[in-house]
């Protein structure tokens, strides 16, 4: 969905370094979601923000850590990261008090 | 957390109807059953939602029982287009807030 882009959309780092997934949506939504995706254990929450500040632990935080500076912004970062934090990332978005979420095309880090 | 189970794949042949079955614990009072498709390298799309009974749109038809402890998809005479993996999502209360649980997913297959 080109109103959830997501930057960068391939990123290949080192055991230790700092690293920066940014989200941004066109779509006016107040709440937006971080997940990732790997191999046969389908999509896991790790944080989400149901308005600007607002940040909530989703299932797998541990590791992350996300910023909610503006509405339309969403990033999340891995202060020293891990191989076994290799995955594929995605961002969603969804308006207040509806279900739907509308999702970004996935950033794919693969940490060495 | 709630845990949800699919089926891992599914075949199918063109123009058949295909079903698939979430089956959820712990659903919560006020939580919809929401139902996603993805196709690789994308992020998941909206296919469906509903709370109870049965609900239908354009592309698929949704049937939860009384007791809401599990959910079937129906996709109606399946193309090789709609050939992914299609994910359940169930809104979860937990002690940090609402937590949202993707079923692993279930890869279909359409034959020709």
């Amino acid at each position: 969905d080109a109103d959830v882009t997501q930057t960068p959309r391939n990123r290949i780092t080192k055991t230790g370094k700092r690293i920066m997934l940014e989200c941004s949506q066109t779509k006016g939504h107040d709440r937006m979601y971080w997940y990732r995706q790997d191999p046969g254990l389908g999509l896991r929450l790790i944080y989400y923000s149901f308005d600007v500040k607002d940040i909530n632990k989703g299932e797998i935080s541990d590791g992350y850590s996300v910023s909610r500076q503006a509405q339309a912004k969403f990033s999340l970062s891995l202060e020293s990261a891990i191989p076994n934090q290799t995955a594929l990332y995605f961002c969603a978005t969804s308006e207040r008090g509806a279900n739907e979420q509308f999702f970004g095309p996935g950033t794919r880090l693969t940490v060495l | 957390l709630a845990k949800t189970t699919q089926p891992i794949s599914m075949d199918s042949y063109e123009g058949q109807e295909v079903n698939i079955t979430c089956s959820h614990n712990n659903i919560a009072t006020n939580d919809y059953i929401t139902w996603y498709q993805q196709f690789p390298s994308q992020g998941p799309r909206f296919i469906i939602q509903g709370y109870k009974t049965k609900v239908t749109n354009e592309v698929a038809s949704l049937f939860i029982p009384a007791d809401r402890k599990s959910s079937t998809l129906s996709l109606p005479r399946v193309s090789l287009s709609d050939t992914a993996v299609y994910y359940c999502l169930v809104g979860e209360r937990n002690n940090y807030g609402q937590n949202f649980v993707f079923g692993p997913g279930t890869r279909l297959s359409v034959l020709p």
